[in-house]
């Protein structure tokens, strides 16, 4: 039992580049969540998907493009990558109202 | 909006003590409060789950209060270790979930 997973742990990107976060969760929980975590502003919610098929903006979604691909796998896509992308990006699960699991993180940096 | 808001930012207290950990919030229509470790470089491992419903809740030496009226929760950690030394969080969930920005707290042996 993995609980939630999440890849690639660490990434440098260029301004402009693409890529994709992935997280992968086996607990069989409905609601998936995209965090990102910054000095001094604690962890803010990007997207949540509350169930397969349903996608959601969270407080600061500008940006970032979600797919809840199944009921396990929610990947977070940033288009066009900015410095002020730079940030640690978690992934949680849970059910509602109650516990949230999260992931190990994905450390990203905009040069 | 919900605002979250965490007090003392960090502490530093002497092994064996008793501490609090303080968690106020600006919007009492919430379903549940939930406290969090994080430890340096890793996510989050959530510590206990209050229900709106509930006023306190307690796994092993920590004990977590809710006064929803009043929008506060407190996080007490009797007899600190060395091994607690970590950042606490709290989050509500409303419509969102919305975290505070942690108390560092480091045990001094």
């Amino acid at each position: 039992n993995a609980g939630v997973t999440q890849t690639p742990k660490f990434q440098v990107l260029k301004t402009g580049q693409s890529m994709t976060l992935q997280c992968a969760q086996d607990m069989n929980h409905n609601s998936m969540y995209w965090y990102r975590q910054d000095p001094g502003m604690g962890l803010r919610l990007i997207y949540y998907s509350a169930s397969e098929g349903t996608t959601d903006k969270g407080e600061v979604p500008n940006g970032y493009n979600v797919s809840r691909l199944n009921k396990r796998e929610f990947s977070l896509r940033l288009e066009s990558a900015a410095p002020s992308q730079t940030s640690v990006y978690f992934c949680a699960s849970g059910t509602f109202s109650y516990e949230q699991y999260f992931g190990p993180g994905t450390r990203l940096t905009v040069t | 909006k919900q605002e979250v808001t965490q007090i003392p930012a960090a502490l530093s207290v002497p092994e064996g003590e008793n501490l609090v950990l303080n968690c106020s919030f600006t919007d009492s229509a919430i379903y549940n409060l939930q406290w969090f470790r994080q430890d340096p470089g890793k996510g989050l491992t959530s510590l206990l789950l209050i229900q709106s419903s509930q006023r306190e809740q307690t796994s092993g030496r920590l004990n977590a209060s809710l006064d929803k009226s009043s929008g506060r929760s407190t996080l007490y950690i009797a007899a600190s270790q060395p091994g607690d030394s970590a950042t606490y969080l709290c989050a509500v969930e409303g419509n969102q979930f919305y975290f505070g920005t942690g108390t560092s707290l480091t045990v001094i042996p």
